[in-house]
Protein backbone atom coordinates (compact mmCIF):
# COMPACT_ATOMS: atom_id res chain seq x y z
CA UNK A 1 0.00 0.00 0.00
CA UNK A 2 1.61 3.53 -1.02
CA UNK A 3 1.59 6.23 1.70
CA UNK A 4 4.87 8.00 -0.26
CA UNK A 5 3.74 9.24 -3.41
CA UNK A 6 6.00 11.41 -5.93
CA UNK A 7 5.08 13.03 -9.46
CA UNK A 8 5.84 12.66 -12.16
CA UNK A 9 7.01 9.10 -12.65
CA UNK A 10 9.19 9.86 -15.54
CA UNK A 11 10.54 13.09 -16.69
CA UNK A 12 12.71 13.53 -19.83
CA UNK A 13 14.04 17.68 -20.52
CA UNK A 14 17.36 19.33 -21.76
CA UNK A 15 20.20 20.39 -20.49
CA UNK A 16 19.28 23.77 -19.04
CA UNK A 17 16.17 23.67 -18.36
CA UNK A 18 14.28 23.82 -14.33
CA UNK A 19 12.44 20.99 -13.27
CA UNK A 20 10.37 20.18 -10.00
CA UNK A 21 9.30 16.71 -8.56
CA UNK A 22 6.43 16.58 -6.04
CA UNK A 23 6.63 14.10 -3.07
CA UNK A 24 3.62 14.01 -0.33
CA UNK A 25 3.24 11.31 2.34
CA UNK A 26 0.27 10.50 4.46
CA UNK A 27 2.02 8.81 7.29
CA UNK A 28 2.45 11.46 9.40
CA UNK A 29 5.72 11.22 9.69
CA UNK A 30 7.98 14.49 10.77
CA UNK A 31 10.88 13.29 8.95
CA UNK A 32 10.95 13.26 4.87
CA UNK A 33 14.30 12.47 2.66
CA UNK A 34 15.01 13.39 -1.05
CA UNK A 35 17.98 10.36 -2.11
CA UNK A 36 19.44 9.90 -5.55
CA UNK A 37 20.18 6.63 -7.20
CA UNK A 38 22.49 6.73 -10.26
CA UNK A 39 22.50 4.48 -12.95
CA UNK A 40 25.28 1.94 -10.99
CA UNK A 41 21.92 1.98 -8.22
CA UNK A 42 24.27 4.01 -5.56
CA UNK A 43 22.05 5.28 -3.17
CA UNK A 44 22.97 8.93 -1.78
CA UNK A 45 20.76 10.91 0.56
CA UNK A 46 20.73 14.36 -0.77
CA UNK A 47 18.59 16.46 1.90
CA UNK A 48 16.57 15.56 5.24
CA UNK A 49 13.54 18.28 6.11
CA UNK A 50 12.08 17.41 9.98
CA UNK A 51 9.52 19.35 10.54
CA UNK A 52 10.18 21.55 7.70
CA UNK A 53 13.58 22.41 9.09
CA UNK A 54 16.22 21.65 6.83
CA UNK A 55 18.77 18.37 9.12
CA UNK A 56 21.00 17.30 6.46
CA UNK A 57 22.35 18.87 3.48
CA UNK A 58 24.68 16.64 1.49
CA UNK A 59 27.51 17.79 -0.71
CA UNK A 60 25.14 18.41 -3.77
CA UNK A 61 25.40 21.47 -5.77
CA UNK A 62 23.54 24.47 -5.82
CA UNK A 63 21.29 24.26 -8.46
CA UNK A 64 19.36 21.43 -6.38
CA UNK A 65 16.78 23.20 -3.74
CA UNK A 66 14.82 21.23 -1.32
CA UNK A 67 11.18 22.81 -1.15
CA UNK A 68 8.73 22.14 1.56
CA UNK A 69 5.01 23.93 2.69
CA UNK A 70 4.42 21.58 5.38
CA UNK A 71 5.39 18.23 6.87
CA UNK A 72 3.63 16.21 4.67
CA UNK A 73 5.45 17.26 1.48
CA UNK A 74 8.68 17.95 0.63
CA UNK A 75 9.56 18.89 -3.55
CA UNK A 76 12.83 19.36 -4.74
CA UNK A 77 13.83 21.95 -7.68
CA UNK A 78 16.88 21.56 -9.88
CA UNK A 79 17.63 24.97 -11.24
CA UNK A 80 18.99 24.02 -14.85
CA UNK A 81 20.06 20.61 -15.41
CA UNK A 82 23.01 19.04 -16.48
CA UNK A 83 23.86 15.40 -17.78
CA UNK A 84 24.95 13.43 -14.68
CA UNK A 85 21.31 14.76 -13.02
CA UNK A 86 20.06 11.88 -14.90
CA UNK A 87 19.35 9.30 -12.25
CA UNK A 88 16.08 8.22 -10.28
CA UNK A 89 15.37 10.42 -7.22
CA UNK A 90 13.35 8.81 -4.64
CA UNK A 91 11.70 10.51 -1.64
CA UNK A 92 11.11 9.32 1.65
CA UNK A 93 9.43 9.71 4.94
CA UNK A 94 10.28 8.40 8.56
CA UNK A 95 9.10 9.16 12.21
CA UNK A 96 11.93 9.81 14.49
CA UNK A 97 12.61 11.58 17.54
CA UNK A 98 15.94 12.02 19.20
CA UNK A 99 17.38 8.81 20.46
CA UNK A 100 14.94 6.87 18.48
CA UNK A 101 15.26 5.66 15.06
CA UNK A 102 12.49 4.43 12.86
CA UNK A 103 12.04 2.99 8.99
CA UNK A 104 12.00 4.79 6.25
CA UNK A 105 9.54 4.69 3.75
CA UNK A 106 10.45 5.04 -0.20
CA UNK A 107 8.01 6.54 -2.86
CA UNK A 108 8.26 4.85 -5.92
CA UNK A 109 11.34 7.12 -7.54
CA UNK A 110 10.93 10.01 -10.53
CA UNK A 111 13.16 9.30 -13.23
CA UNK A 112 14.93 12.04 -14.68
CA UNK A 113 16.65 11.96 -18.19
CA UNK A 114 18.72 14.62 -19.47
CA UNK A 115 19.79 14.95 -22.97
CA UNK B 1 33.58 9.45 8.84
CA UNK B 2 30.40 6.89 8.61
CA UNK B 3 30.50 4.57 6.07
CA UNK B 4 28.89 0.78 5.33
CA UNK B 5 30.61 -1.22 3.09
CA UNK B 6 28.78 -4.48 0.92
CA UNK B 7 31.46 -5.87 -0.18
CA UNK B 8 29.62 -8.36 -3.49
CA UNK B 9 28.28 -6.05 -6.01
CA UNK B 10 26.83 -9.61 -7.33
CA UNK B 11 25.93 -13.03 -5.60
CA UNK B 12 24.48 -15.64 -7.67
CA UNK B 13 22.68 -18.49 -5.56
CA UNK B 14 20.98 -21.86 -6.81
CA UNK B 15 17.74 -22.27 -5.68
CA UNK B 16 17.53 -24.14 -2.09
CA UNK B 17 20.32 -23.16 -1.11
CA UNK B 18 21.85 -20.70 1.74
CA UNK B 19 23.18 -17.30 0.88
CA UNK B 20 25.13 -14.48 3.18
CA UNK B 21 25.56 -11.26 1.98
CA UNK B 22 28.34 -8.89 3.85
CA UNK B 23 27.92 -6.39 6.13
CA UNK B 24 30.60 -4.12 7.59
CA UNK B 25 30.47 -0.66 8.94
CA UNK B 26 32.48 2.37 10.40
CA UNK B 27 30.98 5.21 13.04
CA UNK B 28 31.80 7.39 15.62
CA UNK B 29 28.31 6.91 16.92
CA UNK B 30 27.12 4.76 19.66
CA UNK B 31 23.83 5.01 19.52
CA UNK B 32 22.79 3.77 15.93
CA UNK B 33 20.59 1.36 14.59
CA UNK B 34 21.05 -0.67 11.40
CA UNK B 35 18.65 -1.58 8.47
CA UNK B 36 18.43 -4.16 5.57
CA UNK B 37 16.24 -3.10 2.48
CA UNK B 38 15.01 -4.87 -0.33
CA UNK B 39 14.54 -3.23 -4.03
CA UNK B 40 12.70 -5.79 -6.54
CA UNK B 41 12.83 -4.61 -9.88
CA UNK B 42 11.29 -1.29 -11.09
CA UNK B 43 9.75 -0.69 -7.34
CA UNK B 44 10.73 1.50 -4.56
CA UNK B 45 13.43 0.24 -1.58
CA UNK B 46 11.19 -1.27 1.25
CA UNK B 47 12.58 -2.75 5.14
CA UNK B 48 13.36 -6.12 5.48
CA UNK B 49 14.81 -6.28 8.87
CA UNK B 50 16.15 -3.58 11.36
CA UNK B 51 18.38 -4.06 14.33
CA UNK B 52 20.02 -1.20 17.54
CA UNK B 53 20.79 -4.55 19.90
CA UNK B 54 24.41 -6.24 19.94
CA UNK B 55 23.96 -9.87 19.30
CA UNK B 56 20.44 -10.04 19.03
CA UNK B 57 19.33 -12.33 15.97
CA UNK B 58 16.51 -10.35 13.95
CA UNK B 59 14.20 -12.32 11.33
CA UNK B 60 11.74 -11.41 8.89
CA UNK B 61 10.33 -12.94 5.40
CA UNK B 62 12.97 -16.03 6.30
CA UNK B 63 15.98 -13.96 6.55
CA UNK B 64 18.07 -12.73 9.74
CA UNK B 65 20.86 -10.83 10.72
CA UNK B 66 22.87 -10.29 13.88
CA UNK B 67 24.28 -6.82 14.86
CA UNK B 68 27.73 -7.90 15.73
CA UNK B 69 29.31 -4.62 17.59
CA UNK B 70 32.55 -6.29 18.38
CA UNK B 71 33.43 -6.60 14.16
CA UNK B 72 31.41 -3.79 12.94
CA UNK B 73 29.44 -6.08 10.82
CA UNK B 74 25.13 -6.96 10.31
CA UNK B 75 25.45 -9.58 7.80
CA UNK B 76 22.12 -11.15 5.87
CA UNK B 77 21.60 -14.53 5.84
CA UNK B 78 18.70 -17.08 4.76
CA UNK B 79 19.48 -20.87 5.06
CA UNK B 80 17.69 -21.31 1.54
CA UNK B 81 16.64 -18.99 -1.45
CA UNK B 82 13.73 -18.79 -3.07
CA UNK B 83 13.76 -17.93 -6.88
CA UNK B 84 11.39 -14.70 -5.72
CA UNK B 85 14.45 -13.50 -3.75
CA UNK B 86 16.26 -12.17 -6.41
CA UNK B 87 16.55 -8.94 -5.59
CA UNK B 88 18.77 -5.43 -4.74
CA UNK B 89 19.41 -5.55 -1.52
CA UNK B 90 20.97 -2.43 1.08
CA UNK B 91 22.35 -2.49 4.38
CA UNK B 92 22.36 1.10 5.71
CA UNK B 93 23.26 2.92 8.87
CA UNK B 94 21.31 5.39 10.97
CA UNK B 95 23.42 7.70 12.70
CA UNK B 96 20.37 9.55 14.40
CA UNK B 97 21.47 12.56 13.34
CA UNK B 98 18.89 12.45 10.53
CA UNK B 99 21.52 11.03 8.43
CA UNK B 100 21.36 7.76 6.66
CA UNK B 101 24.14 6.48 5.43
CA UNK B 102 23.61 3.29 2.41
CA UNK B 103 26.10 0.99 1.39
CA UNK B 104 26.60 0.10 -2.52
CA UNK B 105 23.91 -2.56 -3.16
CA UNK B 106 24.73 -6.35 -2.90
CA UNK B 107 22.26 -7.43 -6.48
CA UNK B 108 21.19 -10.98 -4.99
CA UNK B 109 20.32 -13.41 -8.06
CA UNK B 110 18.45 -16.52 -7.46
CA UNK B 111 19.21 -19.43 -10.46
CA UNK B 112 16.58 -22.59 -10.83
Amino acid sequence: ETAVFQTPNYHVTQVGNEVSFNCKQTLGHDTMYWYKQDSKKLLKIMFSYNNKQLIVNETVPRRFSPQSSDKAHLNLRIKSVEPEDSAVYLCASSSRDWGHQDTQYFGPGTRLLVL
Amino acid sequence: GDSVTQTEGLVTVTEGLPVMLNCTYQTAYSDVAFFWYVQYLNEAPKLLLRSSTDNKRTEHQGFHATLHKSSSSFHLQKSSVQLSDSALYYCALDTNAYKVIFGKGTHLHVLP
